[in-house]
């Protein structure tokens, strides 16, 4: 079956723009999270859905990053104002919702803010 | 913070075993760990995962001591595909959130 699919691979924006990054989860995995990962390092939690609701968004480094899932499958990640730092590669995972159950990870979404 | 500590790197030869360490010592008794790997230019990937007992799955085996303060990753007959960062990761459950949280890893390199 498919797995986790992100859109767009990659991504390049001016300094000061928004963009959206999308996720699309493996069907029926209501578990979904988000990450960031810059070169050299190993991925940084950023949020975390169960269902439509975030249950922890305590990774999400300032106000200008916000994620939503309003349906309980799809979620976007919205950066505002975008700085040179963000730029980094973009991860989303899904899993079931038993505990301890593995997270499947997409490929990632490359953003470069320049 | 990332809970696990890991070499940095480790070599091993092509179709050699490999065991990979981890040192977990803050662990509870409700914590899983789990492993995922990362080739180059793509997402983690799952490996294994255990609570007390040593697992074993297509992939690889789990180790872990008895007193869950440390784990070893085995994999049995490396090949030049698990080259590869691998990731140990104490899995705690805070206010229902499982997030995984990832520190550096270990850049493993495979010989031919």
């Amino acid at each position: 079956g498919a797995g986790v699919s992100q859109t767009p691979s990659n991504k390049v924006t001016e300094k000061g723009k928004y963009v959206e990054l999308r996720c699309d989860p493996i069907s029926g995995h209501t578990a979904l999270y988000w990450y960031r990962q810059s070169l050299g390092q190993g991925p940084e939690f950023l949020i975390y859905f169960q269902g439509t609701g975030a249950a922890d968004d305590s990774g999400l480094p300032n106000d200008r990053f916000f994620a939503v899932r309003p349906e309980g499958s799809v979620s976007t990640l919205k950066i505002q104002r975008t700085e040179r730092g963000d730029s980094a590669v973009y991860l989303c995972a899904s899993s079931s919702e038993v505990r301890g159950s593995e997270a499947f990870f997409g490929q990632g979404t490359r953003l470069t803010v320049v | 913070d990332a809970k696990t500590t890991q070499p940095n790197s480790m070599e091993s030869n092509e179709e050699e075993p490999v065991h990979l360490p981890c040192n977990h010592s803050t662990i509870s008794g409700t914590d899983y760990i789990h492993w995922y790997r990362q080739l180059p230019s793509q997402g983690p990937e799952y490996v294994i995962h255990g609570l007390t007992s040593n697992v074993n799955n297509r992939m690889a085996s789990l180790a872990i001591a008895e007193d869950r303060k440390s784990s070893t990753l085995i994999l049995h007959r490396a090949t030049l595909r698990d080259a590869a960062v691998y990731y140990c990761i104490q899995l705690t459950s805070w206010a229902g959130s499982y997030q995984l949280t990832f520190g550096k890893g270990t850049k493993l390199s495979v010989i031919p």
